[in-house]
């Protein structure tokens, strides 16, 4: 069962547009969510992140918003340029009694082509 | 380089043979985890370890998979008597702490059994 989808595996834009990656949980104990970014042959770097207790958190020309009724969010890239073609991951998880909220369920990623 | 280290960057091994996987954490910090890739799918979660201590390998086969995070020297993941289904992408992170904590990504090792 896939806790995190990523239902889109491609998306393409142009230069200068907005990106719009989308991801969605089944979990509702998931209270972190990361993205990445992830370049071939190359490990995911950390992109933004926003704990559940937000709905939105923006660094530079990325925002992420969170829909926790929906159980929904998004990565919103604007301006998006060619260097941001890539695979971006959507990532959660779920805290325990403890606080720690570790183990990372990924989804299947979204190739993203930014089109000069 | 302050990044996540890890060695080597390719792997081939043949069916029977021990495959061993090395990750440096990033400087300053002392949790790291091992995700495992394989093709057109996302990362999934093996084991967590800090220094010494195997804190949770819930994602990790009971067989043939070991990890390690000694006092000195990097994380170790093992894998003995290799077989063609252990060929992936084996990703290193770590963090700084759990809580709300953003891991940081090696470049991975790809593992081909032939």
């Amino acid at each position: 069962d896939q806790q995190v989808k990523q239902n889109s595996p491609s998306l393409s834009v142009q230069e200068g547009r907005i990106s719009i990656l989308n991801c969605d949980y089944t979990n509702s104990m998931f209270d972190y969510f990361l993205w990445y970014k992830k370049y071939p042959a190359e490990g995911p770097t950390f992109l933004i992140s926003i704990s559940s207790i937000k709905d939105k958190n923006e660094d530079g020309r990325f925002t992420v918003f969170l829909n926790k009724s929906a159980k929904h969010l998004s990565l919103h890239i604007v301006p998006s340029q060619p260097g941001d073609s890539a695979v971006y991951f959507c990532a959660a998880s779920a805290g325990n009694s403890g606080g720690s909220n570790y183990k990372l369920t990924f989804g299947k990623g979204t190739l993203l082509t930014v089109n000069p | 380089n302050a990044g996540v280290m890890q060695n080597p960057r390719h792997l081939v091994r043949r069916r029977g043979q021990e495959a061993r996987l090395r990750c440096s954490p990033m400087k300053g910090h002392s949790h790291v985890y091992w995700y495992r890739q394989l093709p057109e799918e996302g990362l999934k979660f093996m084991v967590y370890l800090q220094k010494e201590n195997i804190i949770d390998e819930s994602g990790m086969p009971k067989e043939r998979f070991s990890a390690e995070f000694p006092k000195e020297g990097p994380s170790i993941l093992r894998i003995q008597q290799v077989v063609r289904g252990d060929s992936a992408a084996y990703f290193c992170a770590s963090s700084r702490g759990t809580a709300n904590q953003p891991q940081h990504f090696g470049d991975g090792t790809r593992l081909s059994i032939l």
